[in-house]
């Protein structure tokens, strides 16, 4: 089946650095993909959707400088959380669409997520 | 996009059957229902899609009654394994973004 693979698992950064984080579709091309964020207890709360080829499409309340996301291609996004603050810490999950659908899932797969904790 | 609403949290023993409501009264025509099943620190995980009716896989069994108003996940013989958040999600299978709303939260007690 359709595997998107998330990197980092975990990070642990100073305040004011900056951390990227990776999202491969592994078997199939995603020409869009998500990102969340989830805090304890909370449920995920979309922030952006990245299209390839195109500037991601951000949520409401959601900086778009803060969070810089990039889909260069058909199987790569990347969120990078610039000038991390402590209040950044979270669990931020990807989600890639299948360009065919023919995903088992029909369509959409998950990371496996990235705990960032901002000291 | 359909808004869902979901008991909170559920609690059951290894072995019974559980089954958890979601609500979308306002659930589109061209909508589809879904159910994802979410352990702490991983993403989410698709159990099961239907429109209507029932249908069934490996893992649960998904009932949606005629006015698709409601639909019901049904997981039978839970173990410890199943404790887990459960997530129903209405929505067009046409790429659109996936809206999580607060989840039921299952505990499984030996």
């Amino acid at each position: 089946g359709a595997v998107v693979s998330q990197h980092p698992s975990w990070v642990i950064c100073k305040s004011g650095t900056s951390v990227k984080i990776e999202c491969r579709s592994l078997d199939f091309q995603a020409t869009t993909m998500f990102w969340y964020r989830q805090f304890p207890k909370q449920s995920l709360m979309l922030m952006a959707t990245s299209n390839e080829g195109s500037k991601a499409t951000y949520e409401q309340g959601v900086e778009k400088d803060k969070f810089l996301i990039n889909h260069a291609s058909l199987t790569l996004s990347t969120l990078t959380v610039t000038s991390a603050h402590p209040e950044d810490s979270s669990f931020y999950i990807c989600s890639a669409r299948d360009l065919f659908g023919a995903a088992s899932n029909y369509g959409y797969t998950f990371g496996s997520g990235t705990r960032l904790t901002v000291v | 996009l359909a808004k869902t609403t979901q008991p909170i949290s559920m609690d059951s023993y290894e072995g019974q059957e559980v089954n958890i409501t979601c609500s979308h009264n306002n659930i589109a025509t061209n909508d589809y229902i879904t159910w994802y099943q979410q352990f702490p620190s991983q993403g989410p995980r698709f159990i099961i899609q239907g429109y209507k009716t029932k249908v069934t896989n490996e893992v649960a069994s998904l009932f949606i009654p005629a006015d698709r108003k409601s639909s019901t996940l049904s997981l039978p013989r839970v173990s410890l394994s199943d404790t887990a958040v459960y997530y129903c999600l209405v929505g067009r299978n046409q790429g659109g973004k996936l809206i999580f709303g607060q989840g039921t939260e299952l505990s499984v007690k030996p």
